[in-house]
């Protein structure tokens, strides 16, 4: 069985670069959530892409984006990286019908900025 | 907006005990959902809750959801090392289909 697969799964980056994340979610799915996850605050929803457009958006700024692929895969870019952004990056299918097998997350990516 | 606390926020066992851990919102549950994080790592789902008064269990682990208190517990029986890790509950803040407000984890040590 397919799961969601997030690369890369580590990266290091210096304060004021940019990067990119990727995101394939189960094939099918055609909305992806995007989350970060800090010691401090927790997990907290950034964005969710439903077919290619962005539809809603958590409480992050605007260096934060992304962007959905017609096959569903799902990028995030962080751009004018803070030592703040360092922190484990999950995605995952919203259980958009309730059906109970739960949002399925990827294994992550776990950014470090120096 | 609503919250989920979860208590406690660590909890060391021996093994082979019972432990229990609870998620409580500041506002009506839509459902709860309840995952294992280990270290680092993605999240893993054990299960989802969706009416008042349901009760799930998989394997060892048995999640109840009391809707009137908005509260959900996490129970295990007989613990295990391969218990160990970080629960996290979550719940679709006012029925949203397509985000999950987090409580802060518990942190479950399970010593042999």
């Amino acid at each position: 069985k397919a799961g969601v697969t997030q690369t890369p799964r580590y990266l290091i980056k210096t304060r004021g670069q940019q990067v990119t994340l990727s995101c394939s979610p189960i094939s099918g799915h055609r909305s992806v959530s995007w989350y970060q996850q800090t010691p401090g605050q927790g997990l907290q929803f950034l964005f969710e892409y439903f077919s290619e457009t962005q539809r809603n958006k958590g409480n992050f700024p605007g260096r934060f984006s992304g962007r959905q692929f017609s096959n569903s895969r799902s990028e995030m870019n962080v751009s004018t990286l803070e030592l703040g952004d360092s922190a484990l990056y999950l995605c995952a299918p919203p259980d958009r019908g309730g059906l109970g097998y739960g949002y399925t997350f990827g294994s992550g990516t776990r950014l470090t900025v120096v | 907006s609503q919250e989920l606390e979860q208590s406690p926020q660590s909890l060391i066992v021996q093994e082979g005990k019972n432990l229990t851990i609870n998620c409580t919102s500041s506002k009506t549950l839509y459902g709860l959902y309840w995952y294992k994080q280990k270290y680092g790592e993605g999240l893993i789902f054990l299960m989802m809750l969706q009416k008042g008064g349901e009760e799930k269990s998989h394997e060892k682990i048995t999640a109840k959801l009391d809707e009137k208190k908005q509260q959900s517990s996490l129970h295990i029986t007989a613990s295990q090392p391969s218990h160990a890790g970080i629960y996290l509950c979550g719940a679709p803040p006012g029925g949203s289909n397509y985000k999950l407000t987090f409580g802060k984890g518990t942190l479950l040590t399970v010593n042999p």
